[in-house]
């Protein structure tokens, strides 16, 4: 079957810095895609979500880019704290579920 | 927090033995997903319910059962236990159905099968 997919596994960036993850989905059906933070022995939290119909999505700190020419989606974090370090998923919906890619672990450095 | 709460946080068990997880939804919320997290991986969709019934499975055999509770709460049963069933078991609720409404995920339940 179809599945997102993540350009790297592993992301680090200086405290302070903006950070850029980025994700390649396959199923052009797919309308709503979401990115959660995973720390360490916890359940994904969500961050933030964009809907097909919009191409640019921002919250505090986060932005979510999606480009459905190249099937793209990015999540960008302005100035990167210790706090953000964690794995991040993009996730896009199916028929009942969401699916995951493997992840984008990001390391913070003081 | 999201108001998803499962228990027990962890459960070891050996091959062959059965394992029962329990998950409460956030209140309000109709539909739970239960999803299989391997170390180092995404979580993988096991299936969803919706009130109190299968509406959707992923790729998962059938000694993997679930229920729902009218009280928002659900189970997931996994019989025979292999090995390869050692992970984080996480579920996640949302208010209805829809692919396109956010879920929100409980902290896990980790699973060791020796």
């Amino acid at each position: 079957g179809e599945s997102v997919g993540l350009h790297l596994p592993t992301l680090s960036v200086q405290e302070g810095d903006n950070s850029i993850i980025n994700c390649a989905y396959s199923n052009s059906a797919s309308d709503y895609f979401i990115w959660y933070k995973q720390e360490s022995g916890k359940g994904p939290q969500f961050i933030i979500d964009i809907r097909s119909n919009m191409d640019k999505r921002q919250g505090q700190r986060v932005t979510v880019l999606l480009n459905k020419t190249v099937k793209h989606l990015s999540l960008q974090i302005a100035a990167t704290q210790p706090g953000d370090s964690a794995v991040y998923f993009c996730a896009e919906n199916g028929r009942n579920d969401m699916r995951f890619g493997a992840g984008t672990r990001l390391t913070v450095k003081p | 927090e999201t108001g998803v709460t499962q228990s027990p946080t962890h459960l070891i068990k050996t091959r062959g033995q059965q394992v029962t997880l329990r998950c409460s939804s956030q209140s309000g919320h109709n539909t739970v997903s239960w999803y299989q997290q391997a170390l180092g991986q995404g979580p993988q969709f096991i299936f969803q319910y919706y009130r109190e019934e299968e509406n959707g499975r992923g790729n998962f055999p059938p000694r993997f059962s679930g229920l729902q509770f009218p009280n928002y709460s659900s189970e997931l049963n996994v019989n025979a236990l292999e090995l390869d069933d050692s992970a984080l078991y996480l579920c996640a609720s949302r208010p209805e159905a829809a692919s396109t409404d956010t879920q929100y995920f409980g902290p896990g339940t980790r699973l060791t099968v020796l």
